[in-house]
C-alpha cells in the first residue's frame, strides 16, 4: 500500500493556475471514483476541498477543481489567490477496506 | 458544528504504547455511514490513514500498522481512541482524527486540530 504519488512542490503568480497530480495506480486512485484532496496551512487541520474527484463541498470556491484520468487525478486551482499557499494531499479508496493518501505538496503563490 | 479533538501524551518512550483519544461535540459517533479515523503526518511527510472505526463495530486498519495498532469506541462518551503498541522514533508524528464518510464513496472530513507525539527516551 505505497502512498499517492505528488509532486514535492508548484508555484504560480497570482490570478495563474497551477494544477497538481496525484499518481497511484490501477488498485486505488485507477480503480474507484473516490479521490478527495485535502488543503492544509500551517498550523491548522486538513480542510476537505473536493470529493468523489470532482466535487466540492459547500464553501470552497469554484476555483477548486478536480478531475481524473486512468490512474491520475489532478486538483487545479484557478486564479490564484495568497490564502491558497498550503500544503495538498490526495486520498483514495485502495480496495480490501484501506485507503492511501499521497504525498503532499506544497503551493506556493509567487 | 461537530469538532474533533485529539487527546494524549505528548511524549512516549520507545517500545511503549501510545494511546490517544478523540472527543467528538456537536454530533453523535453513531450516525450511519459514518466511520471515525485516525491519520497521521511524520514530521516533513505526507498524511499516512492509520484505521477507521464505525459505531455498529466494523473496525479496519492499514494493512503496514495492523498488528500493532487497535482502535476502540466509547459511545457513552461520544469518543474513540487509538492504541499503537510497541513504538519506535518512526512513529513520530501529528496524529489527527476524523469523520470518515464511508458509503458508495468516501471522504474525511472534518479534522480535529491533531497532536504531537514523539517517541523518544
Amino acid at each position: 500500500q505505497s502512498a499517492l504519488t505528488q509532486p514535492p512542490s508548484v508555484s504560480g503568480s497570482p490570478g495563474q493556475s497551477v494544477t497538481i497530480s496525484c499518481t497511484g495506480t490501477s488498485s486505488d486512485v485507477g480503480g474507484y471514483n473516490y479521490v478527495s484532496w485535502y488543503q492544509q496551512q500551517p498550523g491548522n487541520a486538513p480542510k476537505l476541498m473536493i470529493y468523489d474527484v470532482n466535487k466540492r463541498p459547500s464553501g470552497v470556491p469554484d476555483r477548486f477543481s478536480g478531475s481524473k484520468s486512468g490512474n491520475t487525478a489532478s486538483l487545479t486551482i484557478s486564479g490564484l489567490q495568497a490564502d491558497d499557499e498550503a500544503d495538498y494531499s490526495c486520498c483514495s479508496f485502495a480496495g480490501n477496506y484501506t485507503w492511501v493518501f499521497g504525498s503532499g505538496t506544497k503551493v506556493t503563490v509567487l | 458544528q461537530l469538532q474533533l479533538q485529539e487527546s494524549g501524551p505528548g511524549l512516549v518512550k520507545p517500545s511503549e504504547t501510545l494511546s490517544l483519544t478523540c472527543s467528538v461535540s456537536g454530533g453523535s459517533i453513531n450516525t450511519p455511514n459514518y466511520y471515525w479515523g485516525w491519520i497521521r503526518q511524520p514530521p516533513g511527510k505526507g498524511l499516512e490513514w492509520i484505521g477507521s472505526i464505525y459505531y455498529s463495530g466494523s473496525i479496519y486498519y492499514n494493512r503496514s500498522l495492523k498488528s500493532r495498532v487497535a482502535i476502540s469506541e466509547d459511545t457513552s462518551k461520544n469518543h474513540f481512541s487509538l492504541k499503537l503498541s510497541s513504538v519506535t522514533a518512526a512513529d513520530t508524528a501529528i496524529y489527527f482524527c476524523a469523520r470518515h464518510f464511508w458509503g458508495g464513496t468516501g471522504w474525511f472530513d472534518p479534522w480535529g486540530q491533531g497532536t504531537l507525539v514523539t517517541v523518544s527516551s
